[in-house]
């Protein structure tokens, strides 16, 4: 089964420190998104990518995140000088795009658990 | 911008009994999708099912079916015969045509009791 890989599963770290996160989307999907989710909330949208292109970054996205997707395969994640409230699920998603198609639905992957302690 | 709305935030029924979640949207955009998810306790979210706003036929899956009314912006998901196995959080989902990124609900936690 080839589906949405994220890694770590869990990180725990202390405040100020940075952490990367990686995701491995679905091999012929073209499209990749990062979600949050808090506890007992729904995920919100982050960013998205087409191929190596970032496309859209939500205002959720403060200017100690960084997410990059080179060669249009893996992305990642990376969050500067943590803080409490970065600790959440992070939720990586990957889709197909084709021009002149429906909508493809996004699939995806386990998630990383981040606490910052 | 986009809003959705679960208002229920927790379920409990008994193994067998039919239950629905109820999933109201709010958008501006004539062409949008809607989605429905399922979170079990592995934290996974699981791809239901994708509805075009322009498609408001009802659809049934084995013991899951939808119900999308346009006119009172709902999307609602009922489980016939329920089971243990379909405990989990239940999210609702909504994008626009051209911007796929989703707008989810808050959630319906679902508990089937043996």
């Amino acid at each position: 089964d080839t589906g949405v890989s994220q890694n770590p599963r869990h990180k725990i770290t202390k405040r100020g420190q940075n952490v990367t996160f990686r995701c491995d989307p679905i091999s012929e999907h073209n499209r990749l998104y990062w979600y949050r989710q808090t506890l007992g909330q729904g995920p919100e949208f982050l960013t998205y990518f087409q191929n190596e292109a970032q496309l859209e970054k939500s205002r959720l996205l403060s200017d100690r995140f960084s997410a990059e997707r080179p060669k249009g395969s893996f992305s990642t994640l990376e969050i500067q000088r943590t803080e409490q409230g970065d600790s959440a699920m992070y939720l990586c998603a990957s889709s197909l795009d084709l021009p002149g198609t429906p909508l493809y639905e996004q699939y995806f992957g386990p998630g990383t658990r981040l606490t910052v302690t | 911008a986009q809003k959705v709305t679960q208002a229920q935030t927790e379920i409990s029924v008994v193994e067998k009994e039919d239950v629905t979640l109820d999933c109201v949207y709010e958008t501006r955009d004539t062409t949008y999708y809607l989605f429905w998810y399922k979170q079990p306790p592995s934290g996974e979210l699981v791809f239901l099912i994708r509805r075009n706003s322009f498609d408001e036929q009802n659809e049934i899956s084995g013991r899951y079916s939808w119900n999308f009314q346009k006119s009172t912006s709902s999307f609602n998901f009922t489980i016939t015969a329920s089971q243990v196995v379909d405990s989990a959080v239940y999210f609702c989902a909504l994008s626009s045509f051209g911007n796929e990124k989703l707008t989810f609900g808050t959630g319906t936690r679902l508990t089937i009791i043996p």
